[in-house]
């Protein structure tokens, strides 16, 4: 799997646009970006995913550049309830095997402050 | 659907003793996987399965641990004998594989203590 690189801890004040960048430079070209959040002695959440275009949803947008080595996690008007931890994670999507997988990294704590 | 159900939610245990942590994943889906959470190492992926079968188990910690997957609705992680470093929450995942789509389903978790 390719690795991916995340700052440790963001802040954002609530009602602020978050932004979550993600490095994965080392990605190929049958490879997704997906990110997870993880909400204090929760399960893993998923968020969003994404091979080259961007992607919005009822949770986040996407934006991959175009060389596909970053991402960018936008939640557009944070809450409280939106601290968590977000892992960026990529992952084949080859049909079976040992590529296909999710392995969490470290991920990136953004506290949401009142 | 009642989502992945991971049971029991807490377990305290003595070392020496097996510990079996059980998950029922989402009916239909293809895939289950076992993580395992602490401070330390955060979270990693311990082995996982297609339609029952085990597909990569790299991350088994040692023979202490095995998992198994006897029909599509159940899975079981067993620990023994269990010491004091197996302290963890384990996570149970599943999904159904579609191209360019891999949403896992996570449970609740079940919080491993061993004394």
């Amino acid at each position: 799997d390719a690795k991916t690189t995340q700052p440790t801890s963001m802040d954002c004040a609530e009602g602020r646009a978050a932004n979550l960048p993600c490095n994965h430079s080392t990605i190929s070209g049958n490879e997704y970006v997906y990110w997870y959040r993880q909400i204090h002695s929760q399960g893993p959440q998923y968020i969003i995913h994404g091979l080259k275009n961007n992607e919005t949803n009822e949770m986040a947008s996407l934006i991959i550049t175009e060389d596909r080595k970053s991402s960018t996690l936008i939640l557009p008007h944070a809450t409280l309830r939106d601290t968590a931890v977000y892992y960026c994670i990529v992952s084949s999507s080859d049909s079976g095997g040992s590529n296909y997988k999710l392995t969490f990294g470290k991920g990136t704590l953004l506290t949401v402050n009142p | 659907d009642a989502g992945v159900i991971q049971s029991p939610r807490h377990e305290v245990t003595e070392m020496g003793q097996e510990v079996t942590l059980r998950c029922k994943p989402i009916s239909g889906h293809d895939y289950l996987f076992w993580y395992r959470q602490t401070m330390m190492r955060g979270l990693e992926l311990l082995i996982y399965f297609n339609n029952n079968v085990p597909i990569d188990d790299s991350g088994m910690p040692e023979d202490r641990f095995s998992a198994k997957m006897p029909n599509a609705s159940f899975s079981t992680l067993k620990i023994q004998p269990s010491e004091p470093r197996d302290s963890a929450v384990y996570f149970c995942a599943s999904s159904f594989y579609a191209r360019g789509n891999t949403e896992a389903f996570f449970g609740q978790g079940t919080r491993l203590t061993v004394v």
